[in-house]
């Protein structure tokens, strides 16, 4: 079976400067989906970014990219220039690409200090 | 556009009542999924529908059952509540395999007393 892990359970960074979140998952398929989700208090989940294992380019989406390493098993998050706004929890999710289910890490909690 | 709706935002319950939260979502999506939400656990999948007219267990389905009552609803139901089941549902919806985001309700949280 699938499982995500988030080490992190609290993350803090100063307003303007560079936040990186951990995320490992352990899987034996080939073909599958990275995520991140933000959840900020109004309890929404929204799509940060997404990977797909068969590309070996790292996705960027304005601030935010990811680190995706697929020997390793690794799908970390850096955040740039941090602002108040990216205040949230993070959730990294994997999907496979047969199954269809997300399954989610335990969830990161972003703290930005102004 | 509505996207993924679920009543109620929030619920009270005693141990041993019964209800049902439903789940509606206007995307035309085939797969539909029930997530809770409890604090460092993340979300964990309780049931799934993978299409209209089918239902599977996820990773915590005891003390949970499911409905798919068309394409568009998909309904959890507790039969006799129980404190353990106090947390944030979420519904979330897909349109199939792969790549492609789930977008989620924005949850009911639950309380049993």
């Amino acid at each position: 079976a699938q499982t995500v892990t988030q080490s992190q359970p609290e993350m803090s960074v100063q307003e303007a400067e560079t936040v990186t979140l951990s995320c490992t998952y352990d899987t034996s398929e080939s073909d599958y989906y990275l995520f991140w989700y933000k959840q900020p208090p109004s309890r929404q989940m929204i799509l940060v970014i997404r990977q797909e294992a068969y590309k070996q380019q790292n996705a960027t989406e304005n601030r935010f990219s990811v680190n995706f390493q697929k020997a390793a098993k690794s799908f970390s998050l850096k955040i740039s220039d941090s602002q108040l706004g990216d205040a949230a929890m993070y959730f990294c999710a994997y999907r496979s690409a047969v199954m269809g289910k997300l399954i989610f890490g335990q969830g990161t909690t972003l703290q930005v200090k102004p | 556009n509505a996207g993924v709706t679920q009543t109620p935002k929030f619920q009270v319950l005693k141990t041993g009542q019964s209800m049902t939260l439903q789940c509606a979502q206007d995307m035309n999506h085939n797969s539909m999924y029930w997530y809770r939400q409890d604090p460092g656990m993340g979300l964990r999948l309780i049931y799934y529908s993978a299409s209209e007219g089918t239902t599977d267990k996820g990773e915590v389905p005891n003390g949970y059952n499911v409905s798919r009552l068309n394409k568009r609803e998909f309904s959890l139901r507790l039969e006799s509540a129980a404190p353990s089941q106090t947390s944030v549902y979420f519904c979330a919806s897909v349109s199939g395999q792969g790549g492609s985001p789930l977008h989620f309700g924005n949850g009911t949280r639950l309380t049993v007393t």
